[in-house]
C-alpha cells in the first residue's frame, strides 16, 4: 500500500481556477469511486471537502469540485479566494476496509 | 453535535508503548453506520491512516503498522483506544481520531488531534 501521489505545491491568483491531481493505482483510485479530499489550515484538523470523487458535503462551497480519470483523481477549485490557501490531501479506499492518503499539496494564493 | 477528543501522554520513551484514547460525544461508537479510527501526521508531513474498527468487533490496520498496532473499544464509556508498541522517533506525530462512514468511506468528523513525541 503506497501513498497516493500529489504535487507538493500549486499556486494561483485570486479568481483563477486550479487543479490538484492525485495519482494512485488500479488497486485504489482506479478501482473505486471512493476518493475524498480534505482541506487543512495550519494548526487545524483536516476538513472534508469532497467525497466519493465528486460529491460535496453540506456547507462546502460549490467552487470545490472533483473528478476522476483512470487512476488519477482531481480536485478543482474555481474562483480562488485567499481563504482557500491551505494544504489539501486526497484519500482513497484501497479495499479490505483500508484507506490510503496522498502526500499532500500546499496551495498558495498569490 | 458530534465531538471527538483525543487524550493521552504527550511524551513516550523509545521502545515503549504509545497509548491514546478517543472519547466520543454526540454519537454512539456502536452505530452500524460508521467506522471509528486513527490517523496520524508527523510534524510538517502528510496524513497517514493507522487503522479502524467496526462495532461488530472487526479491526483493520495499515499494513505497514499492523504488527505494532491495536485498536480497542470501551462501549460503556463510548471510547476507543490506540496502542502502538515499540515506538521510535519516527512515531512522533499529531494523532487524530475520526469517524468514517460505511457508505463512501469518508472521514466526516475529526478530533483536534494530540501531539505525541517519542524521546528519551
Amino acid at each position: 500500500q503506497s501513498a497516493l501521489t500529489q504535487p507538493a505545491s500549486v499556486s494561483g491568483s485570486p479568481g483563477q481556477s486550479i487543479t490538484i491531481s492525485c495519482t494512485g493505482t488500479s488497486s485504489d483510485v482506479g478501482n473505486y469511486d471512493l476518493v475524498s479530499w480534505y482541506q487543512q489550515h495550519p494548526s487545524e484538523a483536516p476538513k472534508l471537502m469532497i467525497y466519493e470523487g465528486s460529491k460535496r458535503p453540506s456547507g462546502v462551497s460549490n467552487r470545490f469540485s472533483g473528478s476522476k480519470s483512470g487512476n488519477t483523481a482531481s480536485l478543482i477549485i474555481s474562483g480562488l479566494q485567499a481563504e482557500d490557501e491551505a494544504d489539501y490531501y486526497c484519500c482513497s479506499y484501497a479495499g479490505s476496509s483500508t484507506l490510503v492518503f496522498g502526500g499532500g499539496t500546499k496551495l498558495t494564493v498569490l | 453535535q458530534l465531538q471527538l477528543q483525543e487524550s493521552g501522554p504527550g511524551l513516550v520513551k523509545p521502545s515503549e508503548t504509545l497509548s491514546l484514547t478517543c472519547t466520543v460525544s454526540g454519537d454512539s461508537i456502536s452505530s452500524s453506520s460508521y467506522y471509528w479510527g486513527w490517523i496520524r501526521q508527523p510534524p510538517g508531513k502528510g496524513l497517514e491512516w493507522i487503522g479502524t474498527f467496526y462495532y461488530s468487533g472487526s479491526t483493520y490496520y495499515n499494513p505497514s503498522l499492523k504488527s505494532r498496532v491495536t485498536i480497542s473499544v470501551d462501549t460503556s464509556k463510548n471510547q476507543f483506544s490506540l496502542r502502538l508498541t515499540s515506538v521510535t522517533a519516527a512515531d512522533t506525530a499529531l494523532y487524530y481520531c475520526a469517524r468514517r462512514t460505511i457508505a463512501g468511506h469518508r472521514l466526516d468528523h475529526w478530533g483536534q488531534g494530540t501531539l505525541v513525541t517519542v524521546s528519551s
